[in-house]
C-alpha cells in the first residue's frame, strides 16, 4: 500500500498567523502532488498542485515539495477564519490519474 | 461542483438491500472514479474508469461494482448492502488537462446509510 501519511490536528493558529501543512508519501515514483480543501459536510476542492522540487505559490498559499525526503507541505499566509476546514495531501504516481489520499489535517483559524 | 452530478444525495438502506449511485458529466472527461470516505480514514478509490466500457479495481473494490456504458455516467452498485458501507461516496473526474495539470474534480458527494 503506498502511503500517504497527514498528522490529523487539531492544528490552530490565530488570525493572521501562518499556518504549515505537513505530508509524507512512501512511494518515490510518485509524480505529482495536490493540495484539497475540505469544509465540513461538502466535498474536496483543489487548492494547488506541485510538480517539481521547490516552492509554488499562490496567492496566500504556498507549496513545497522535497522528493529526496518525500515531502509535501502546504502554507498559508494571514490565515482567515474562513481557512478553517480540513486539508487533504493527495499524490499521483507514475501510472494512471488516480490519487492517493492523506487522511487529512484539520485546521482551526481562531480569531 | 459543476459539470458532476450524483445522485442520490441522501440514501438509507436496511442491510441486504440493493442500490445504484449514479454519477454523470457533463465535461467530455475520459477518467472518472468513485471514492468513500470515512472518519478517520480519508477518501479511498473504490473504481475507476479510464475511459468508455472500461473500468479497473482500486483499493476497496468488495462488495461494490461499476458501470461504464457511455462516456458520460459512471455509476456505482451496491448489491447486497453492509452496514460498513455506510460512508459518503464521491464521484470525480480527471479535468484540467489543459492547464498542464491532470487535477481531480468531485461531485458533491453520496451520504449512504446502512441499517
Amino acid at each position: 500500500q503506498k502511503e500517504v501519511e497527514q498528522n490529523s490536528g487539531p492544528l490552530s493558529v490565530p488570525e493572521g498567523a501562518i499556518a504549515s501543512l505537513n505530508c509524507t508519501y512512501s512511494d518515490r515514483g510518485s509524480q505529482s502532488f495536490f493540495w484539497y480543501r475540505q469544509y465540513s459536510g461538502k466535498s474536496p476542492e483543489l487548492i494547488m498542485f506541485i510538480y517539481s522540487n521547490g516552492d509554488k505559490e499562490d496567492g496566500r498559499f504556498t507549496a513545497q515539495l522535497n522528493k529526496a525526503s518525500q515531502y509535501v507541505s502546504l502554507l498559508i499566509r494571514d490565515s482567515q477564519p474562513s481557512d478553517s476546514a480540513t486539508y487533504l495531501c493527495a499524490v499521483r504516481g507514475n501510472s494512471g490519474y488516480a490519487l492517493n489520499f492523506g487522511k487529512g489535517t484539520s485546521l482551526l483559524v481562531t480569531p | 461542483n459543476a459539470g458532476v452530478t450524483q445522485t442520490p444525495k441522501f440514501q438509507v438502506l436496511k442491510t441486504g438491500q440493493s442500490m445504484t449511485l449514479q454519477c454523470a458529466q457533463d465535461m467530455n472527461h475520459n477518467s472518472m472514479y468513485w471514492y468513500r470516505q470515512d472518519p478517520g480514514m480519508g477518501l479511498r478509490l473504490i473504481y475507476y474508469s479510464a475511459s468508455e466500457g472500461t473500468t479497473d479495481k482500486g483499493e476497496v473494490p468488495n462488495g461494490y461494482n461499476v458501470s461504464r456504458l457511455n462516456k458520460r455516467e459512471f455509476s456505482l452498485r451496491l448489491e447486497s448492502a453492509a452496514p460498513s458501507q455506510t460512508s459518503v461516496y464521491f464521484c470525480a473526474l480527471t479535468t484540467g488537462a489543459n492547464s498542464g495539470a491532470n487535477v481531480l474534480t468531485f461531485g458533491a458527494g453520496s451520504r449512504l446509510t446502512v441499517l
